[in-house]
């Protein structure tokens, strides 16, 4: 167990539609990652935040937002939902935001179905 | 073209059988190469990361090796167990801790 905790675990919704998927970070941990691993191209990158700002962007689509709270729990709004959006999305988390040795814990990841 | 390369695609081993795992890349500059297994459906899991001035680090029965100027790195399972059996994936690390991920290896140990 990483500590890092993900919900729902699984999501089945319909095109067109928009969900929001939660993340906790590791107790201790400021920064908070979102990657999406899809069949056919792994493990993207999409948008890191820090202490509750936006640190980097990966190849994150508009329809797809995200923020960090107080709290530093992190969520990933996805809207406008495409067959293809359907992927398992994992959150990860790090002590700091900018060491270039940051080990990153990830959460079991939700599945997201779009029919 | 994929900036982290990633060989075998696919492997089967006996247990009990070592095994290497190729990574080349092309991502530069870049501060660290991580190794990560991923069992199905699981997020993955650090096995080692190296700095670019490092040429191994092992990790138990988990041994990776870096060669920065021919930029390729490998992985070494020695003695294999039905629980390595799982996708290994190498990711490069860049300043601002962005990781570009390769497409991984998927190991499958049998008895």
């Amino acid at each position: 167990d990483s500590g890092v905790t993900q919900t729902p675990k699984h999501l089945i919704t319909a095109t067109g539609q928009r969900v929001t998927l939660r993340c906790s970070p590791r107790s201790g941990d400021l920064s908070v990652y979102w990657y999406q691993q899809s069949l056919d191209q792994g493990l993207q990158f999409l948008i890191q935040y820090y202490n509750g700002e936006e640190r980097a962007k990966g190849n994150i689509l508009e329809r797809f937002s995200a923020q960090q709270f107080p709290d530093l729990h992190s969520e990933l709004n996805l809207s406008s939902l495409e067959l293809g959006d359907s992927a398992l999305y994992f959150c990860a988390s790090s002590w700091g935001g900018t060491s270039l040795y940051n080990e990153q814990f990830f959460g079991p990841g939700t599945r997201l179905t779009v029919l | 073209k994929n900036q982290v390369e990633q060989s075998p695609q696919s492997l089967i081993i006996l247990e009990g059988k070592n095994c290497t795992l190729q990574c080349n890349y092309t991502v530069s500059p870049f501060s660290n190469l991580r190794w990560y297994k991923q069992d199905t459906g699981r997020g993955p899991v650090s096995l080692t990361i190296m700095t670019f001035s490092e040429n191994t680090k092992s990790n138990g029965r988990y041994t990776a090796t870096l060669d920065a100027d021919t930029k390729q790195s490998s992985l070494h399972i020695t003695a294999s167990q039905l629980s390595d059996s799982a996708s290994y994936i190498c990711v490069l690390g860049a300043a601002g801790n962005k990781l570009t991920f390769g497409g991984g290896t998927r190991v499958l140990v049998k008895p």
